[in-house]
Parts: C-alpha cells; structure tokens; sequence
C-alpha cells in the first residue's frame, strides 16, 4: 500500500528538541520531492519545508535556522528535526508527497506541543 | 511570498446546490493552484491540480478553473460528504502558500 506514516510528536518544552519521522511505504521517498506541512490547533495550513529528490532542501523563513529536513534513503524516511522549538511552533505535521508541486499523499500527522 | 485569499471564509449550502469558492493570488501563478478538501481531524486532500485538472478518484462534480490571480473551486451539485473545510495551494514558487480556508457546511 502506498502510504506516509508520521511519528515522534509528543509534548515538549519551549527551548526543547523533537525529531518527526515519516515512514513511507509503497514507493521511493527518495525519487520524489517530499514535504512537511504544519497546521496549528484550529488554524490554516502552512508549508515548512521541502527536500528535494537532490537532497537540497528550502525551508520557511518562520522555522530557518531551528528546523532541518532531512532523509535516510536505505529506511525510505524523511525527517524533521525540530530545535529552539516556541510554543508557535505548536501544531500536527504533515509529511506529503509533492507531485509536481501539489501534495498527491499525505500522511495522518502527528502532534507536537510546545508548553512548560 | 505570494498571498493567497479565500473567499468567503464560510459557506453554508443546501444539498444540491451549486456553491463556488475563490481564491486570489497576490501575483500571477500562471495555473500552478491546487485545491485540498480537509475534513476534521484528517489529513488535506487534493481535488484540483494545475488549476483545472481533475485528480484521480474524485467526483467529477468537483471542478477548478481560473489563470493568473484569480481561480474558483466549483461543486454542481452540493453532497452530504462536501462537509469540509477547503484550501487553495500556490505552488508556482517557494515558499508554497495556502488560502486560509473556507469552512463548507450542509444546511
């Protein structure tokens, strides 16, 4: 089956660290653009970041310097590691396929609280 | 960064209408729109890719039109299931950026 699976969110303090995984299965992770998504409690989308199938990547202004992206192609998996987190940071990460540029497969998300 | 503006930011229709959403580009994105249905507690997902095209597997009461800055999400004939909150996509340069919603609900 062709799906993303997301984990590592969890409850964090601000200042703290979490690393989000993205598990894919069905196809090469690695051949396609792949992308993390955020979405705060009750709030719109937002795009943090994008990897290339070149391993370069792009990431948003609100999030550079805190939040690297990042693969291991033998385990088909894209990474976010999440660093200085702030209680802004708060929200259910996506990881998506991107398709030409649209998201043709997301995963379920997970959540990540940033609170003392 | 290219903003993207929904509107309305509410809708609410009775089954079988037809409702129509916009969305508006700050600056030109040629076609490069995407739109996403969103139901709670779901992941988004595509209806409309390239402003216009149909994405595999979805009711072909869904249609997208629009070039440039401006661009509509038409359903004919509204359903039930259309109970969703919907997000336009720019992806004509980084950062991608979203409309803020529109919230759909059935009478």
């Amino acid at each position: 089956e062709v799906q993303l699976v997301e984990s590592g969110g969890g409850l964090v303090q601000p200042g703290g660290s979490l690393r989000l995984s993205c598990a894919a299965s069905g196809f090469n992770a690695g051949g396609n653009y792949m992308t993390w998504v955020r979405q705060a409690p009750g709030k719109g989308l937002e795009w943090v970041s994008v990897l290339y199938t070149t391993g370069s990547a792009i990431i948003a202004d609100s999030v550079k310097g805190r939040f690297t992206i990042s693969r291991d192609i033998s385990k088909n998996t894209l990474y976010l590691q999440m660093d200085s987190l702030r209680v802004e940071d708060t929200a259910t990460y996506y990881c998506a396929r991107s398709s030409s540029g649209w998201f043709d497969l997301w995963g379920q998300g997970t959540l990540v609280t940033v609170s003392s | 960064d290219i903003q993207m503006t929904q509107s309305p930011s509410t809708l609410s229709a009775s089954v079988g209408d037809r409702v129509t959403i916009t969305c508006r580009a700050s600056q030109s994105i040629s076609r490069w729109l995407a739109w996403y249905q969103q139901k709670p507690g779901r992941a988004p997902k595509v209806l409309i890719y390239k402003a216009s095209s149909l994405q595999t597997g979805v009711p072909s009461r869904f249609s997208g039109s629009g070039s440039e800055t401006e661009f509509t999400l038409t359903i004919s004939s509204l359903q039930p299931d259309d109970s969703a909150t919907y997000y336009c996509q720019q992806y004509h340069n980084y950062p991608n950026t979203f409309g803020q919603g529109t919230m759909l609900e059935i009478k």
